[in-house]
């Protein structure tokens, strides 16, 4: 029941900067946007969330559109460590469980 | 980093044996899920808990069992393994109850079971 749509795949070039986009259109007031990456079907791993302002942390940057309908992740210096799929995902703060998708596998290439 | 531990990491039993894959966090979170992934597949909940004694079937219906008693535990059990069970199970945890924190879940590294 994923409310998200991610490209299916994207390339970057190692250093460069990795934007992954979301659309949300669906989205409601009280529902947050988070952003989770899997590597080779490890654990998931959290990266970040928002809910309407953009939002910082040692590992991304989460922009997020006034209009809440859409959202970018932002790796700013993509390593090849960074090659996983990324999951975006629009939940209320509290529930049970995480609806993944199918994500966006990034490719970060030499 | 999150604090949360899945043994064992893989497991390869027969037909028919009784397992159990366990899961312990040490931050103090109330609420557990256990989640079923098959490869290249999205995750599908199966188990959750809200805390101790407290616990739910998830969205995907599973023949596994959990058990809540410790708050830091929350193991899960196939009480006979078919190849139908062959699959990886990951255990997450959240914070819950507190309004002003976003219910972010985080998740062990999976235990990979193959059932021959």
């Amino acid at each position: 029941d994923a409310k998200t749509t991610q490209p299916p795949s994207m390339d970057c070039a190692e250093g460069r900067a990795a934007n992954l986009p979301c659309n949300h259109s669906t989205i409601s007031g009280n529902e947050y946007v988070y952003w989770y990456r899997q590597i080779h079907s490890q654990g998931p791993q959290y990266i970040i969330h928002g809910l309407k302002n953009n939002e910082t942390n040692e590992m991304a940057s989460l922009i997020i559109t006034e209009d809440r309908k859409s959202s970018t992740l932002i790796l700013p210096h993509a390593t090849l460590r960074d090659t996983a799929v990324y999951y975006c995902i629009v939940r209320f703060h509290t529930g049970n469980q995480f609806y993944f998708g199918t994500g966006t596998s990034l490719t970060v290439i030499p | 980093e999150a604090d949360i531990y899945q043994t064992p990491r893989y497991l390869v039993i027969g037909t028919g044996k009784k397992i159990t894959l366990e899961c312990s966090q040490t931050m103090g979170h109330d609420k557990m899920y256990w989640y079923q992934q098959d490869p290249g597949m999205e995750l599908h909940l199966i188990h959750y808990s809200y805390g101790v004694n407290s616990t739910e079937k998830g969205d995907l219906s599973s023949e596994s069992t959990v058990s809540r008693i410790r708050t830091e535990h929350f193991p899960l059990t196939l009480e006979s393994a078919r190849p139908s069970h062959t699959s990886q199970y990951l255990c997450a945890s959240s914070e819950w109850g507190r309004a002003s924190v976003a219910d972010t879940q985080y998740f062990g590294p999976g235990t990979r079971l193959t059932v021959l």
